[in-house]
């Protein structure tokens, strides 16, 4: 049972390029998260899926775009990396908001 | 609006000794809280969630409504407990709102 995976788990990116991260899940879990976690400013949302073919913006959204094509994989794009895009960002998926959340070990992504 | 706030960004405490992290949370509906721990290098991990009024590793938290605060709590701490503590506040669309997080240090 692998959970929530996510690939890859490190990154370095030159301020232009483009990239994408990949969250999967194996519980069948509606719900889909994408959080980036800074020093001092806990994990913010950056966008969300409720369900397969649905996304939603979260708090800090610009610079990136998500894709939910089937219900176990949530993509996260940067399609032009900015330094201020180096974080690290963690993937959770949930079934209901009374469960909690389920996270990904997370992508350390370095833009240069 | 809703908002967690961790007021402690560290907290050092002695093995042994009480440890009491601390939540406020703001939220106009009924709010579901959580506590998340993150140890070194590894994921977010859910450590419990008021609903279920459980004890996990010796920590509990109460939901005081009226000071709306969810403060996490273990009357004797130990080294492993070091960590970094994460309280959140599930909203609409179960989206869970997070706070700053409190890097907590058992001193040996």
């Amino acid at each position: 049972n692998a959970g929530v995976t996510q690939t890859p788990k490190f990154r370095v990116l030159k301020t232009g390029q483009s990239m994408t991260l990949l969250c999967a899940q194996d519980m069948n879990h509606e719900y889909m998260y994408w959080y980036r976690q800074d020093p001092g400013m806990g994990l913010r949302l950056i966008h969300y899926s409720v369900g397969e073919g649905t996304t939603a913006k979260g708090e800090v959204p610009d610079g990136y775009n998500v894709s939910r094509l089937k219900k176990q994989n949530f993509l996260l794009g940067l399609e032009s990396a900015a330094p201020s895009q180096t974080s690290v960002y963690f993937c959770a998926s949930s079934t209901t908001g009374l469960d909690g959340y389920t996270f990904g070990s997370g992508t350390r992504l370095t833009v240069v | 609006a809703q908002r967690v706030t961790q007021p402690e960004k560290l907290l050092s405490v002695f093995k042994g000794a009480p440890v009491e992290l601390k939540c406020n949370y703001s939220y106009s509906g009924s709010p579901e809280l959580f506590w998340y721990v993150q140890y070194s290098r590894q994921r977010l991990q859910l450590l419990l969630r008021h609903i279920s009024r459980e004890s996990i590793k010796g920590f509990t938290a109460d939901l005081n409504k009226g000071e709306t605060s969810f403060h996490l709590k273990k009357p004797f701490a130990q080294e492993e407990d070091s960590a970094m503590y994460y309280c959140a506040l599930s909203g609409p669309g179960n989206q869970f709102y997070f706070g700053t997080g409190t890097s907590l240090t058992v001193i040996p």
